[in-house]
């Protein structure tokens, strides 16, 4: 099975500084997914991207896929406290959605 | 309001005891999915279901068993062939159309 790898593995900036998580895989992906978790909790679907080249926002978080669709990134601009928990990429390399996942960022903002 | 119920959140039972973990989800979502989180690893995939009374096993099937006799629900069984059944347990459904794939709140077992 593929694997992803994510980068970095933790991260802690400063509130109002941008960031950027980084996703790679071996293998060229269907579809990569981005969720945010809180610890304990469930996983918060924040993104899908399946086309090489695409980008998608929302509110202050912009997701791409390189054109390859072996790579992907995360950037949030502006980072502010709430942005903090743990992202993990996934990727579907079947088409049936049977999810591979990285191992996770953890963010911390401080103010 | 639509989305994934597990139950219940926190979950203790005694080394040798089978244990059913519930899902449901009232979003008409034909694909379920369980999946595994231990400390330090990301999300490994149990069991996988595209539509009712049909499943498939994922990367880590043994010691584990589901059903899916109702589209809502799909519950999962964690036998005492499990070797390490301590962990956090997330279920998922997916939209067909837009291919997103939502989580429910996961159910943390552990056992004695």
């Amino acid at each position: 099975s593929q694997e992803l790898e994510q980068s970095p593995q933790s991260l802690i900036v400063q509130e109002g500084k941008n960031l950027t998580i980084n996703c790679t895989s071996s293998k060229t992906l269907y579809g990569l997914y981005w969720y945010k978790q809180k610890y304990g909790e469930g996983l918060i679907f924040l993104m899908m991207l399946q086309k090489g080249g695409e980008e998608k926002s929302h509110e202050k978080i912009t997701a791409k896929l390189d054109e390859k669709k072996q790579q992907s990134s995360l950037h949030i601009t502006a980072s502010q406290p709430s942005h903090a928990g743990i992202y993990l990429c996934g990727a579907d390399e079947t088409g049936f959605q049977k999810l591979v996942f990285g191992t996770g960022t953890r963010l911390l903002v401080s103010p | 309001d639509g989305g994934i119920t597990q139950s219940p959140k926190y979950l203790f039972r005694k080394e040798g005891q089978n244990v059913t973990l519930s899902c449901e989800q009232n979003l008409n979502h034909d694909a379920m999915y369980w999946y595994r989180q231990d400390p330090g690893q990301g999300l490994r995939l149990i069991y996988y279901s595209q539509i009712v009374n049909d499943f498939q096993k994922g990367d880590i099937a043994e010691g584990y068993s589901v059903s899916r006799e109702k589209k809502e629900s799909f519950p999962l069984t964690v036998t005492s062939a499990q070797k390490n059944p301590t962990a956090f347990y997330l279920c998922a459904s997916r939209d067909t159309f837009y291919n997103e794939q939502f989580f429910g709140p996961g159910t943390r077992l552990t056992v004695l």
